[in-house]
């Protein structure tokens, strides 16, 4: 079984700081890996997955994450937020051997950016 | 712009009564598309698996006869709440597998369901 932990619920940073969104994931295959935004009242927006490669991957926005497989992480970060980035986050893990495509979420991280 | 897009994006309903939300892929054949729900400031759950031409897969603890799920088309999926509860009141996102973008998921717009 899969699973995705946000340990942040919340998270705020003044504008223009940089910002770190943590994920961890188990699991006992191999793995895709995604972070999706989620704006108020809104469906998720992809902003960058890890099929295979590199293990350092750039999205839209300014945001990168990178895949650790020693840690099991997948931590989003901004060197440079804007007020507009304030909205909810989530990664999300599929498996890369089951061909489901079937996303496990976690539980979001809310970014808060303050003027 | 959207390649997945849903409706209604909201809608009420009497308590007792079945609404159907519609998922389109607007862009692409989907012959895959997915059903989640989403409770105010918590994560989405996926619901089911929908297959086109083919019976939907639930997820544990989804109640099928009460979540009917409809795949007719290759463009067109659909979840039609049955009897419904306040407690069926959420946010419903779908998704669906653009396979030829090297099957990228794309999530709709979402439609909120408020049952009263």
């Amino acid at each position: 079984a899969q699973s995705v932990t946000q340990l942040d619920s919340q998270v705020p940073v003044f504008e223009e700081a940089p910002v770190e969104l943590r994920c961890n994931y188990s699991s006992s295959v191999s793995v895709y890996l995604f972070w999706y935004v989620q704006y108020p009242n809104q469906g998720l927006q992809l902003l960058l997955k890890y099929l295979s490669g590199s293990t350092l991957v750039k999205g839209i926005n300014g945001f990168e994450a990178e895949f650790n497989k020693s840690q099991t992480s997948f931590h989003l970060r901004k060197p440079s937020v804007h007020i507009s980035d304030t909205a909810e986050y989530f990664c999300a893990v599929s498996s890369a051997t089951s061909g489901t495509y079937k996303y496990i979420f976690g539980t979001g991280t809310r970014l808060k950016v303050l003027a | 712009g959207a390649v997945v897009s849903q409706h209604p994006s909201w809608v009420i309903c009497k308590s007792g009564t079945s609404v159907k939300i519609e998922c389109r892929s607007l862009d692409f054949q989907a012959t895959t598309m997915f059903w989640y729900r989403q409770f105010p400031k918590q994560s989405l759950m996926l619901m089911a698996t929908s297959n086109e031409g083919s019976k939907a897969t639930y997820e544990q603890g989804v109640e099928k006869d009460k979540f009917l799920i409809n795949h007719a088309s290759l463009t067109l999926s659909t979840l039609t709440v049955t009897s419904a509860h306040p407690e069926d009141s959420s946010f419903y996102i779908c998704s669906a597998i653009w396979r030829a973008a090297g099957n990228t998921i794309y999530f709709g717009e979402g439609s909120w369901l408020t049952v009263v």
